[in-house]
């Protein structure tokens, strides 16, 4: 059982936008502003895409968005298209000994 | 740009212990703010921790596989290396070596994993 909840899956069409959630506890998303997430296709190893909640590497889509309330984080994907579908995965620091957790993973489709 | 390149046996014996190494290029693993984990994904499964190394060679290591890994580093060859002792069919997985930032934890550039299958 991950430390991070997601929902194990969502869908939208393209053009819509979505929104992945990953709750934790006062240990880990919400005690800190460190939380990542990851874009991960088939065969292929995890991209970040955010890190410290909001912030985006250089060369990722402003498409993607992250964003923290209480003890949940948000991916937020606008403007959907085929090439966004996916696994994504959140990250959290956490004051726990396990140092780093990931959430379960959420499979995004693009209808 | 960072690039990793993990490389190691894509099969081990259960109760032999697992090792993989991981070259770094585009930047040394002994500079800069940030450290080195390793990070598996059994087969249609999610991501485990499993462990970093600093750029002083400081260790963290999860609490479930502490007993039986070691992370280190070569800075002269710019590799890290894992060893994973007494493995079973549990240890088979997707390894990836990644780079981590030292503030947030989040990890910015990764290895295109090597799987290892534990089995006889």
């Amino acid at each position: 059982q991950s430390a991070l909840t997601q929902p194990a899956s969502v869908s939208g069409s393209p053009g819509q936008s979505i929104t992945i959630s990953c709750s934790g506890s006062f240990s880990d998303v919400g005690g800190y502003n460190f939380v990542s997430w990851y874009q991960q296709h088939p065969g292929k190893a995890p991209k970040l895409m955010i890190y410290d909640v909001t912030n985006r590497p250089s060369g990722v889509s402003n498409r993607f968005s992250g964003s923290k309330s209480a003890y949940t984080a948000s991916l937020t994907i606008s403007g959907l298209q085929a090439e966004d579908e996916a696994y994504y995965y959140c990250s959290s620091y956490t004051d726990r000994s396990t140092y780093v957790v990931f959430g379960g993973g959420t499979k995004l489709t693009v209808l | 740009q960072v690039q990793l390149q993990e490389s190691g046996p894509g099969l081990v014996k259960p109760s032999q212990t697992l090792s993989l190494s991981c070259a770094v290029s585009g930047g040394s693993i002994s500079t800069g703010t940030y450290y080195w984990s390793w990070i598996r994904q059994p087969a249609g499964s999610g991501l485990e921790w499993m462990g970093r190394i600093s750029t002083s060679g400081n260790t963290n290591y999860n609490p479930s596989l502490k007993s039986r890994l070691t992370i280190s580093m070569d800075t002269s060859k710019d590799q890290l290396s894992l060893k994973l002792t007494s493995v079973s069919a549990a240890d088979t997985a997707v390894y990836y070596c990644a780079r981590g930032r030292a503030t947030g934890r989040s990890h910015d550039f990764w290895g295109q994993g090597t799987l290892v299958t534990v089995s006889s």
